[in-house]
């Protein structure tokens, strides 16, 4: 069964770093791209970027390039989105998702809520 | 990279069917067969419902399908059940921007 599991809620102040996870099982995890997708509250899906475990490509849409970093560990099937200094505007929700020309499998979801 | 238009909400009572659109541009809806449909309730994970335009994952209601028209896409969704009250966002394959990839901006259904 394929599964992807993110780790848990998190909250932070502002100007504080972070990396939530998503461990990808019950499937050749090195073989799809995976994923971010940010949801504000109350508004819509937004694709932040993807990865390709097998050889790190990462694409960024130009709204996120800059603003946080996604990589994945092949060998523990487990990637990763990554700030380096939070802001408010940063609190939402985060989805990591299984692609290929569709999103087949999702996360939970990480809540991430920073607030001073 | 700009979002594919839906409307803002559709409403449909039990039993009718409804269609929720997705339009887009010949660099994305209508240049490629890669798009998907996803549904999403409250407080929950989105989930594929329609990929490649109009295949259906194992496990999707029949009452759900998907189709294209020129540089628009749709969802139409027969036989309305409650449970069916949900938002509801295309994707899209796309040669515009870095990102090859893009959400429409979302259709909330609401089952009379």
């Amino acid at each position: 069964e394929v599964q992807l599991v993110q780790s848990g809620a998190e909250v932070k102040k502002p100007g504080e770093s972070l990396q939530i996870s998503c461990q990808g099982s019950g499937y050749s995890f090195s073989n799809y791209w995976i994923g971010w997708v940010r949801q504000m509250p109350g508004r819509g899906l937004e694709w932040m970027g993807f990865i390709y475990p097998g050889d790190s490509d990462t694409r960024y849409s130009p709204s996120f390039q800059g603003q946080v970093t996604i990589s994945a560990d092949k060998s523990i099937t487990t990637a990763y989105l990554q700030w380096g200094s939070l802001k408010a505007s940063d609190t939402a929700m985060y989805y990591c998702a299984r692609h290929d020309d569709t999103a087949d499998y999702w996360g939970q979801g990480t809540l991430v809520t920073v607030s001073s | 990279q700009s979002a594919l238009t839906q409307p803002a909400s559709v409403s449909g009572s039990p039993g009718q069917s409804i269609t929720i659109s997705c339009s887009g541009t010949s660099s994305d809806v209508g240049g490629y067969n890669y798009v998907s449909w996803y549904q999403q309730h409250p407080g929950k994970a989105p989930k594929l419902l329609i990929y490649e335009v109009n295949n259906r994952p194992s496990g999707v209601s029949y009452r759900f399908s998907g189709s294209k028209s020129g540089n628009t896409a749709s969802l139409t969704i027969s036989g309305l059940q409650a449970e069916d009250e949900a938002d509801y966002y295309c994707s899209s394959f796309t040669t515009t921007g870095t990102l090859n990839w893009v959400f429409g901006g979302g259709t909330k259904l609401t089952v009379l």
